[in-house]
């Protein structure tokens, strides 16, 4: 088993849709989760990052995390094309030697 | 948010020769620092660590005198591809550390002809 899955699609949905991207994860020393865009031929940009359970916002993204279940959601609200990317989860420990493990990927499209 | 650059971004080179790619971060000091490589449609593959004054660590299945990572100073770290081969054309990004967030370059596409 994968330390982090990711659903690598590709999505492609109409423009304003809710859009919900997740990854699930297994080693329970994850503390911090991050979600970064991607768009082709550039390098990752962060979107989001969150320590605690629960839900974090920042204008049409949230983040959820569910420590629980190991599992770790982002919506996109009001959808836009130019939200069309590849979004990548990643976590990590927090410890001094600590090291970043990202999902594979999710590739969305967004249709006018 | 902090700034991380990379040069250059493209690179075309022969068979048998090294490429030195930079990665420095702008407005923060890092300690630590990364690289991936990628290929198209695929995520991102750690390839090594760099800290800052002592020597990288790197993946099993990384060959470390292949890929000589140097980070000499707490805002630029150096991946000098050695004997490049068609097989090391790449997207190969960098990335630092500010606060426990990592913060990515723009990459740097190397064609090995």
């Amino acid at each position: 088993q994968k330390e982090v899955e990711q659903d690598p699609g590709p999505l492609s949905v109409p423009e304003g849709a809710i859009v919900s991207l997740n990854c699930t994860y297994s080693n329970s020393a994850f503390q911090y989760f991050m979600w970064y865009r991607q768009y082709s031929r550039k390098g990752p940009e962060l979107l989001m990052y969150t320590y605690s359970s629960g839900n974090k916002e920042d204008g049409r993204f949230t983040a959820q995390v569910d420590k629980s279940s190991k599992y770790i959601s982002l919506f996109i609200r009001d959808s836009q094309p130019s939200d069309s990317a590849t979004y990548l989860c990643a976590m990590g420990t927090g410890t001094s030697y600590d090291k970043v493990i990202f999902g594979p990927g999710t590739s969305l499209s967004v249709i006018p | 948010g902090a700034v991380v650059s990379q040069h250059p971004s493209w690179v075309i080179c022969k068979s048998g020769t090294s490429v030195k790619i930079e990665c420095r971060s702008l407005d923060f000091q890092a300690t630590t620092m990364f690289w991936y490589r990628q290929f198209p449609k695929q995520s991102l593959m750690l390839m090594a660590t760099s800290n800052e004054g002592s020597k990288a660590t790197y993946e099993q299945g990384v060959e470390k005198d292949k890929f000589l990572i140097n980070h000499a100073s707490l805002t630029l770290s150096t991946l000098t591809v050695t004997s490049a081969h068609p097989e090391d054309s790449s997207f190969y990004i960098c990335s630092a550390r500010d606060r426990g967030t990592q913060y990515f370059g723009p990459g740097t596409r190397l064609l090995v002809l």
